[in-house]
């Protein structure tokens, strides 16, 4: 089992492109979810997906847009990428809602211009 | 305002000794708690995790405590490991309400041979 897997590794925008970072696992898990972490910083949540067909926004969510595919896949979309997003970004999953382990991806590194 | 806040940002300690890292918190609704590990360029992985209900949960060399009343939580790893030297980030969750974790900024241990 791979887990949860992330696509590109790394990726470097000039302000205003736009991308989507892709994340998949292969556990089963029900909730997913996108974090990113600056410099000095915790995980802050982005968006959130408890169960396949539902988002939700997390702490952090303005500049970003989310869709689950299906109850592997869950993706993070930047529409028109600023400076401010420069940061790593680490999609995980859990397989009870809320409160327990979340198991992570090895995160996307993104560089805004 | 920060809900989980580790006030070490980094911590030396000589192998084979004990490592204490600690947590407060000040959101009364978290009643779950993780502590999360993690090396340079890889996602957090997950170390142990206690409920509000009970006040220590160990695993090997790595034991949590909860101190409800002072809204404090402390890792203890004994005894200390060169392989422990990383990020160490403590994590909460309120289980009644939004999902996803929310992290502190971490504290980077060291372990000296």
């Amino acid at each position: 089992n791979a887990g949860v897997t992330q696509t590109p590794k790394f990726q470097v925008l000039k302000t205003g492109q736009s991308m989507t970072l892709q994340c998949a696992q292969d556990m089963n898990h029900n909730s997913m979810y996108w974090y990113r972490q600056d410099p000095g910083m915790g995980l802050r949540l982005i968006y959130y997906s408890a169960s396949e067909g539902t988002t939700d926004k997390g702490e952090v969510p303005n500049g970003y847009n989310v869709s689950r595919l299906n109850k592997r896949e869950f993706s993070l979309r930047l529409e028109s990428a600023a400076p401010s997003q420069t940061s790593v970004y680490f999609c995980a999953s859990s397989g009870v809602r809320g409160g327990h382990e979340q198991f992570f991806g090895p995160g996307t590194r993104l560089t805004v211009l | 305002d920060q809900q989980v806040k580790q006030n070490s940002p980094s911590l030396s300690v000589q192998e084979g000794r004990i490592s204490i890292l600690n947590c407060d918190y000040t959101n009364s609704m978290f009643d779950y708690f993780l502590w999360y590990k993690k090396y340079p360029a890889e996602g957090p992985t997950f170390l142990i995790s206690i409920s509000s209900i009970k006040d220590k949960n160990e695993d090997g060399r790595f034991t949590v405590f909860l101190n409800k009343s002072a809204k404090h939580l402390s890792l203890h790893i004994v005894p200390s490991q060169p392989g422990d030297s990383a990020v160490y980030f403590c994590a909460a969750s309120a289980g009644g309400g939004a999902d996803g974790l929310t992290f502190g900024k971490g504290t980077h241990l060291i372990i000296q041979p």
